[in-house]
């Protein structure tokens, strides 16, 4: 069965520190892979999304990046991060069946101070 | 307009009652709608989808589609407290199967 990893759990970061969250899906191969933020008390937001390795698409403007080195890894990054970063931010991967239907990591909560 | 709109709630239902959770949505030519419940500090979970007109049963779950309407309902039937969540509306678009996200409804079942 598929499994997807998201680490770390949680993550207390200064602003201006740098950032790296990754994720891994086991179980499936060529999967897309999504990045969603929920800020507190707000709905899901897709930030990047990944049909292949190397292949990246953004859906919003915004100081975070994202990468896809291998098949099953995404990784989300910043180089500074900024207050208005924090969130929980989720992993998540669909199957490429006719239903497309997507299923979430754990997600990491992000605290930047 | 928003792509996505729920009723925020939140929605209280006592223990037992239906639970009825509404979403419409802007774009018309979306094919492919999704329910998920998140409970509070964890990640959404997959409950149903549905891409044909009509309803779609699943246990306690029923899931209603009408896109002349714009419309795709969630209902709960035999509501426990452990119903008690966020549900989350989401509609597939893009090449990618992109989801756009509702802002949720608030559901608590009250024992």
């Amino acid at each position: 069965s598929q499994t997807i990893h998201q680490w770390p759990a949680t993550l207390v970061q200064p602003v201006g520190s740098p950032l790296s969250l990754e994720c891994t899906v086991e179980g499936t191969s060529n999967p897309n892979l999504y990045w969603y933020r929920q800020a507190a008390g707000r709905g899901l937001q897709l930030l990047f999304y990944s049909v292949g390795i190397g292949q990246i698409s953004s859906e919003v403007p915004q100081n975070l990046s994202a990468s896809r080195p291998q098949d099953r890894q995404f990784i989300l990054s910043s180089k500074k991060l900024l207050l208005s970063d924090s969130g929980f931010y989720l992993c998540a991967w669909s199957v490429t069946s006719l239903s497309y239907e997507q299923y979430f990591g754990p997600g990491t909560r992000l605290t930047v101070t | 307009q928003k792509e996505v709109e729920q009723n925020s709630g939140p929605l209280s239902v006592p223990e037992g009652a239906i639970a009825s959770l509404n979403c419409t949505y802007s774009d018309r030519g979306s094919q492919s709608f999704f329910w998920y419940r998140q409970y509070s500090g964890k990640s959404p979970e997959l409950i149903m989808f549905i891409y044909s007109n009509g309803d779609k049963e699943d246990g306690r779950f029923t899931a209603q589609l009408n896109k002349a309407s714009q419309y795709v309902s969630l209902l709960i039937r035999d509501s426990q407290p452990s119903d008690s969540a966020t549900y989350l509306c989401a509609v597939m678009r893009g090449s990618a199967r992109q989801l756009t996200f509702g802002s949720g409804t608030q559901l608590t079942v009250l024992p």
